[in-house]
């Protein structure tokens, strides 16, 4: 069965530093993997995702992540962070082969921006 | 057009009523989906839509009915909650239920307090 597993419930960073929120997944197939954002009171959106084409994702707001199979990973980063990042990130895997839409969610982490 | 839109916002509804959430999209998407999500804690998958019809139920109870019109309309309707049930109630939809890349679109949810 497909699932991820995300490492700190809570990070907190200062503005301008390195943001890394760590992501595993344990997959008995070929994962698809997405990472979204909720701000409060909001709904999600897609941060980006990884579909097999390119190890290295981009996605919007200067977020990218690195699928690393050796490590089972996919840990999202961003050089420079910026007060508006503070947010819960989740990172989602697809149930199965056949079952696009249908996510996994890890437990969250919520990302905490120290002027 | 990459909007999500539900309606209500906000719900607070007594035990012994009847009301109903709504979700519309209008990217041509034929998969539709309801998510709960409880106060820190990731979404949960509760029904699947795929083109019109029912695919997934996810064991919800019968006092979540959900119904799709058309395939732009997605409803739950509600009848006799428990306090329990108060969560934040997330339609998304994706452009099919299959494809196991395919990114799904969220709404900005239904808040919904039960009394």
């Amino acid at each position: 069965a497909q699932s991820v597993t995300q490492l700190g419930s809570h990070v907190s960073v200062s503005e301008g530093a390195l943001v890394l929120l760590r992501c595993n997944y344990s997959s008995s197939v070929p994962p698809y993997l997405f990472w979204y954002v909720q701000y409060p009171n909001q709904g999600l959106q897609l941060l980006l995702k990884y579909t097999s084409a390119a190890t290295l994702v981009k996605g919007i707001n200067g977020f990218e992540a690195e699928f690393k199979k050796s490590e089972t990973s996919f840990h999202l980063t961003k050089p420079s962070a910026h007060m508006s990042d503070a947010a819960e990130y989740f990172c989602a895997v697809t149930r199965g082969r056949n079952q696009g839409g249908k996510l996994i969610f890890g437990q969250g982490t919520e990302l905490s921006v120290k002027p | 057009d990459t909007e999500v839109t539900q309606t209500p916002k906000h719900l607070v509804m007594g035990m012994t009523n009847k009301k109903s959430l709504k979700c519309e999209q209008h990217m041509g998407h034929r998969a539709m989906y309801w998510y709960k999500q409880k106060a820190k804690k990731p979404p949960e998958l509760m029904f699947v839509y795929s083109y019109e019809k029912l695919s997934i139920n996810e064991s919800v109870p019968s006092r979540f009915s959900p119904e799709c019109p058309n395939s732009s309309l997605l409803n739950l309707h509600l009848h006799a909650l428990q306090p329990e049930d108060s969560a934040l109630y997330l339609c998304a939809s994706s452009q099919d239920g299959t494809r196991p890349n395919t990114e799904a679109f969220f709404g900005q949810g239904t808040r919904l307090t039960v009394v």
